[in-house]
């Protein structure tokens, strides 16, 4: 089945630091997202892309829909301790069936104040 | 405009025994979707609702696990017998649109999801 390789699996960083991370395939998919899960919380949408090469903004959050579309980034800028959590990728299949996410395994961010 | 709910947040029980789960959409949402993450794994798809019809649960692990949405409304998971390795968080998620169109209507909002713990 479709998979998708994040990276990295976890980052400890100091507030006001910037954060990458990224997820690839080896499957095209036609929309990427970003999700954020809080503790005791479900996935927080945060960002889609829809179109290969699109680059969209949130706030302090940048993300791409890469080129080939079988990789996405995510940037976080400036972070701040409310950044605190579990950022995943989800690669989406549009047309016939396919419909169900894929996710990554997710990237756990620690900002130090 | 309430999210997606789910009940109970959390549920211990003992091998052998059923569980059921409960979701409740995002009002005016037809699709509807199970997804779960044991430890340590990424989040799977279980199964696909389109209102009260089964549209793909090629995800569900296997028959111990059944999937109802009764009136196109909330949706149940049931468990039945519980094994250890069913231990995991069981997200719920729904979407307003056609998710074959693609695109912001088709985006799937998450529940809190219910953490199930079988020992």
């Amino acid at each position: 089945g479709q998979q998708l390789n994040q990276s990295p699996q976890s980052m400890f960083i100091q507030e006001g630091e910037d954060v990458s991370m990224n997820c690839t395939s080896s499957s095209i998919f036609n929309t990427w997202l970003w999700y954020k899960q809080d503790p005791g919380e479900g996935p927080v949408l945060l960002i889609a892309l829809y179109k290969a090469g699109e680059l969209t903004s949130n706030g302090r959050l940048t993300a791409q829909f890469g080129i080939t579309r079988k990789d996405s980034f995510l940037n976080i800028s400036a972070s701040i301790p409310s950044d605190v959590g579990i950022y995943f990728c989800a690669g989406q299949l549009s047309g016939g069936s396919n419909y169900k996410l894929t996710f990554g395994k997710g990237t756990l961010l620690t900002v130090n104040p | 405009e309430a999210g997606v709910t789910q009940f109970p947040s959390h549920s211990v029980i003992e091998k052998g025994q059923t569980v059921t789960l409960r979701c409740d959409p995002i009002s005016g949402h037809d699709n509807l979707y199970w997804y779960r993450r044991v430890m340590g794994k990424e989040i799977k798809f279980l199964l696909h609702f389109v209102k009260e019809s089964k549209q793909d649960e090629s995800g569900m692990p296997n028959n111990r696990f059944l999937a109802e949405r009764t009136g196109g409304t909330y949706s149940t998971l049931k468990v039945q017998p519980a094994e250890l390795e069913d231990s995991g968080v069981y997200f719920c998620a729904s979407s307003q649109g056609d998710p074959i169109a693609g695109g912001p209507l088709g985006t799937q909002y998450f529940g809190p999801g219910t953490r199930l713990t079988v020992l």
